[in-house]
C-alpha cells in the first residue's frame, strides 16, 4: 500500500472549516484513499473514502487532485467533538488498512 | 443493524495469565481484522482473518498471540503468558464478504497487565 504522509497536529476555530492535507505520492491507480478518525482512543470512526472523483456525505467532503497525489478532507463546520486524530489511509478495496500517525486536529473555542 | 461488537471492553490480567479477546462482526461481514494500539502510538495491523481462515498474519507476534475465526462465533484473539508490554487497547474491524465497503471498527478492549 502506498505512503501518506500528513502534518503533524492542526488548529481550527470552531464554526470555521477544517481543511486537512494528506500526500500521496505513490499511489497506485486501484488504490483508494480512506479517510477515518479516532476520538480519544475510541474505536476508529470512518469518514470518507474516494478513488478518484470528489466524494461528499453528511460528515465531510474529500477532494482528490487530478493526479491523485494528494487529497484533502474537509469538516464545513468544525465544532468541538471534531477535535481527534485524523488518519489518511490509502489501500485497495478489501485489504487490511495501514494507519499512519495521523493528524491531531484540535478545535477551539 | 448492530456495529462490530468487542468484549469485554476492559480485561485485567496478572503477568502469566491468557487474555481472550472477542469481536463480533457486523451482520453480514465476515471479514475480521485485528489491530493493536499501544498507549500514546498509531493503530498497528496484527491480523486478517476470514471465516475458518487466516488471510494475512504478518503482524502478528509469532510466539503467544493467537487468533480464529471459526464458522459459528466471534472472532477470538488470545494471548498466552501475558507480560506488561501486551497493555494495549486492541480494536477489531469488520467488511462485508465482497469487501468493497469500507472496514468499520468497535469500540476496542483495553487489556491491562499487572
Amino acid at each position: 500500500d502506498a505512503k501518506t504522509t500528513q502534518p503533524t497536529s492542526m488548529d481550527c476555530a470552531e464554526g470555521r472549516a477544517a481543511n486537512l492535507p494528506c500526500n500521496h505520492s505513490t499511489i497506485s491507480g486501484n488504490e483508494y484513499v480512506y479517510w477515518y478518525r479516532q476520538i480519544h482512543s475510541q474505536g476508529p470512526q470512518y469518514i470518507i473514502h474516494g478513488l478518484k472523483n470528489n466524494e461528499t456525505n453528511e460528515m465531510a467532503s474529500l477532494i482528490i487532485t487530478e493526479d491523485r497525489k494528494s487529497s484533502t478532507l474537509i469538516l464545513p463546520h468544525a465544532t468541538l467533538r471534531d477535535t481527534a486524530v485524523y488518519y489518511c489511509i490509502v489501500s485497495n478495496a478489501g485489504n487490511m488498512l495501514t494507519f499512519g500517525g495521523g493528524t491531531r486536529l484540535m478545535v477551539k473555542p | 443493524n448492530a456495529g462490530v461488537m468487542q468484549n469485554p471492553r476492559h480485561l485485567v490480567r496478572r503477568r502469566g495469565q491468557e487474555a481472550r479477546l472477542r469481536c463480533s462482526p457486523m451482520k453480514g461481514h465476515s471479514h475480521v481484522y485485528w489491530y493493536r494500539q499501544l498507549p500514546e502510538e498509531g493503530l498497528k495491523f496484527m491480523v486478517y482473518l476470514q471465516k475458518e481462515n487466516i488471510i494475512d498474519e504478518s503482524g502478528m507476534p509469532k510466539e503467544r498471540f493467537s487468533a480464529e475465526f471459526p464458522k459459528e462465533g466471534p472472532s477470538i484473539l488470545r494471548i498466552q503468558q501475558v507480560v506488561r508490554g501486551d497493555s494495549a487497547a486492541y480494536f477489531c474491524a469488520s467488511s462485508p464478504l465482497t469487501r468493497t465497503g469500507p472496514p468499520s471498527f468497535g469500540p476496542g478492549t483495553r487489556l491491562t497487565v499487572t
